[in-house]
């Protein structure tokens, strides 16, 4: 069954310091991949997607994520965290019958 | 601007009673998703409907049930709510092809008491 983690519950960086977000998925096929931020009281925002060809993906917000297919892993990066990126990060796997599934997120605190 | 409403952002419900939550979609989307939020749990799937009167179980549909009876409208239903149904209820819509990321309303957050 697919399934996608973030070994990261928590996660505190000061503002200007880079920032790696870990995601690992579990799919047999090639996979759909995303993520979405979630900032306090709002809803889902879509960062960026990857679907095929280059495998460094550009988002919104300055984010970007890089698909390794041996690892598994879709990890998001930015290389200077401001403290409105300060929010709840979402990892998710889409699969070829039109089903997402997410991993449990990953929140992030930026200090001043 | 395309758009996913929830008829509620909070509601407040006693243990028993039978639960309607609302999702309707303007941008024609075939997929439409009823997710379960909560915290150190992710977004959990619950039903899943890939066209009108088409539905198919997610990851944890027990003590829930779905109706699509037009493609922009997907409801949620608690036959019977209970207090560890007390949840945020995230609903989605997406194209048919893989390509389309899923879009999300603001969310429902239920109360059982």
């Amino acid at each position: 069954a697919q399934s996608v983690t973030q070994p990261d519950i928590h996660i505190t960086v000061s503002e200007g310091a880079s920032l790696e977000l870990r995601c690992n998925y579990s799919y047999g096929a090639t996979p759909y991949l995303f993520w979405y931020v979630q900032s306090p009281g709002q809803g889902l925002q879509l960062l960026l997607k990857y679907f095929s060809g280059d495998t460094l993906v550009q988002g919104i917000k300055g984010f970007e994520a890089e698909f390794k297919r041996s690892q598994s892993s879709f990890n998001l990066r930015k290389p200077s965290v401001h403290w409105s990126d300060a929010a709840e990060y979402f990892c998710a796997v889409g699969d070829n019958f039109n089903k997402f599934y997410f991993g449990s997120g990953t929140k992030l605190n930026v200090k001043p | 601007d395309v758009k996913v409403t929830q008829s509620s952002r909070y509601l407040v419900k006693r243990t028993g009673e039978k639960v309607f939550l609302e999702c309707v979609q303007d941008m024609d989307h075939e997929n439409m998703f009823w997710y379960r939020q909560d915290p150190g749990l992710g977004l959990r799937l619950i039903y899943f409907s890939y066209d009108v009167k088409m539905k198919e179980k997610g990851d944890i549909p027990e003590g829930y049930s779905v109706s699509r009876e037009k493609k922009e409208r997907f409801s949620l239903i608690l036959e019977s709510a209970s207090t560890n149904q007390t949840s945020m209820y995230l609903c989605a819509s997406s194209q048919t092809s893989a390509r389309g990321n899923p879009f999300f309303g603001p969310g429902t957050r239920l109360t059982v008491l």
